[in-house]
């Protein structure tokens, strides 16, 4: 079955600029997260969702960042204004639900460079 | 292969040796863990996991073994090939979730296999 996909797969934007990122979970997983990876560094946790439950947003790191999803299925990450520092990999991840033994299975990530 | 600082650490292993990447977890509480893999321009991909009721399990090639009285967790790769070379990250999720979902991730370490 298809994966987590993510698009764009590239996105360069000039600073100040808005930007979308769109993440599709497998079909049939309730919860969804967005992470940031910076060059050569780990996964930085920014949110997820979990069916009809409210996100949690904690670790979202300025209110530029957003993010939605439709019922069970695509979620956008929404960065406001962007700044050099947003400039990084975004990555998706989906699993059937949140909480117990869950594997989360991530999507290939859009890589954004903020000019 | 403890991560630390900003930047990942680095095992360089030769071809067909056996390679041995740690991870120190921080919770007694968790009950599953997880090994991913990352190759460089995307995103990470489940190697193998283990339920805190064992201490060992063998997939192909890779074996991860879990020492919970130091918290403790290794992935053993054997015979080490050009194609094990990426990031490799541990996870553990803690019993009862909370936030960053179900999963928290370590910082990675970065396997350089030399022919």
């Amino acid at each position: 079955g298809a994966g987590v996909s993510q698009s764009p797969s590239n996105k360069v934007t000039e600073k100040g600029k808005d930007v979308e990122l769109r993440c599709d979970p497998i079909s049939g997983h309730t919860a969804l997260y967005w992470y940031r990876q910076r060059l050569g560094q780990g996964l930085e946790f920014l949110i997820y969702f979990q069916g009809n439950s409210a996100p949690d947003k904690s670790g979202l790191p300025s209110d530029r960042f957003s993010a939605e999803r439709t019922g069970e299925s695509v979620s956008t990450l929404t960065i406001q204004r962007t700044q050099q520092e947003d400039s990084a990999v975004y990555l998706c991840a989906s699993s059937k639900r949140a909480g117990g033994v869950n594997t989360q299975y991530f999507g290939p990530g859009t890589r954004l460079t903020v000019l | 292969g403890e991560s630390v600082g900003l930047h990942l650490p680095t095992l360089s292993v030769q071809e067909g040796d056996n390679s041995i990447i740690n991870c120190a977890y921080s919770n007694s509480a968790s009950d599953y863990f997880i090994w991913y893999k990352q190759e460089s321009g995307k995103g990470p991909q489940f190697i193998i996991d283990i339920r805190s009721n064992m201490d060992k399990r063998q997939g192909q090639r890779v074996t991860v073994l879990l020492n919970k009285t130091v918290k403790h967790l290794s992935l053993q790769i054997a015979a080490t090939q050009p194609g094990d070379s990426a990031v490799y990250f541990c996870a553990e999720n803690i019993r009862g979730g909370g936030s960053q979902g179900n999963l928290i991730f370590g910082k990675g370490t970065k396997l350089s296999v030399k022919p």
